[in-house]
C-alpha cells in the first residue's frame, strides 16, 4: 500500500480554516484518497476521499493536486469538536483488494478558542 | 459510527486468560475488519472477513489470536492466554466504500 505522509500536529483557532496537507508521491492510478478521523477515546470516522477532482461534503472540502501526489483537507470553520487526530490514507481499489486500510501517524489537530 | 456495535467497551483480564470481543456490523454489512491501537500508537489492520470466511488476516499474529465471522451473531475476535501487551483498544468496521466504526473495546490485560 502506498505510503502518506503528514505534519504530527498543527493548530487552529475556533471559527477559522484549517488546512491540512498530505503527500502521497508514490500513489497509483487506482488509488482512492481518504480521510478518517479519530477523536479522543472514539473509533475512526470517516470524512471525505476522492480520486481526481476535489470533492465537497457536510463535514469537510478535499482539495487535489492535479498529480495527485498530494491533497489537503479543508475544514472551513473549525470547531472545538473538531479537535482530533485525522488520517490521510490510500485505499487501492484494484481487483484483489481487500479494502483494508492502512493507517499512519495522523496529524493531531488543536483547536484553541 | 452509527451502527456498529461493539461490547463489551471495557474489558480486564489477568494474564493467561482468554478474551473475547464481539462486532455487530451495521445492518445489511457481511463484511467486518479489525484494527488495534496500542497506545499511543496508530491504528493496524489484523484481519477482514466476511461471513464464514476470513478472506485477509494478514495483520493477525501467528499465536493465540483468532478471528470468525459466523453465518448469525456477531463477529469474535478472540485472544487465548492474554499478555500484557496485548492491552490496547480493538476496534472493528464495516464496509462499504467507506468503513464505519464501532467505539472500540479497550482490553486490559493485568
Amino acid at each position: 500500500d502506498a505510503k502518506t505522509t503528514q505534519p504530527n500536529s498543527m493548530e487552529s483557532n475556533e471559527e477559522e480554516p484549517v488546512h491540512l496537507p498530505c503527500n502521497h508521491s508514490t500513489i497509483s492510478g487506482t488509488d482512492y484518497i481518504h480521510w478518517y478521523r479519530q477523536l479522543p477515546s472514539q473509533g475512526p470516522e470517516y470524512v471525505i476521499h476522492g480520486l481526481t477532482s476535489n470533492v465537497n461534503n457536510r463535514m469537510a472540502s478535499l482539495a487535489i493536486a492535479e498529480d495527485r501526489k498530494s491533497s489537503t483537507l479543508i475544514l472551513h470553520r473549525a470547531t472545538l469538536r473538531d479537535a482530533a487526530v485525522y488520517y490521510c490514507i490510500l485505499r487501492d481499489s484494484g481487483s484483489g483488494n481487500t479494502g483494508k486500510l492502512i493507517f499512519g501517524q495522523g496529524t493531531t489537530l488543536q483547536v484553541k478558542p | 459510527n452509527a451502527g456498529v456495535m461493539q461490547n463489551p467497551r471495557h474489558l480486564v483480564r489477568r494474564r493467561g486468560q482468554e478474551a473475547r470481543l464481539r462486532c455487530s456490523p451495521m445492518k445489511g454489512h457481511s463484511h467486518v475488519y479489525w484494527y488495534r491501537q496500542l497506545p499511543e500508537e496508530g491504528l493496524k489492520f489484523m484481519v477482514y472477513l466476511q461471513k464464514e470466511n476470513i478472506i485477509d488476516e494478514s495483520g493477525m499474529p501467528k499465536e493465540r489470536f483468532s478471528a470468525e465471522f459466523p453465518k448469525e451473531g456477531p463477529s469474535i475476535l478472540r485472544i487465548q492466554q492474554v499478555v500484557r501487551g496485548d492491552s490496547a483498544a480493538y476496534f472493528c468496521a464495516s464496509s462499504g466504500i467507506e468503513q464505519f466504526f464501532g467505539p472500540g473495546t479497550r482490553l486490559t490485560v493485568l
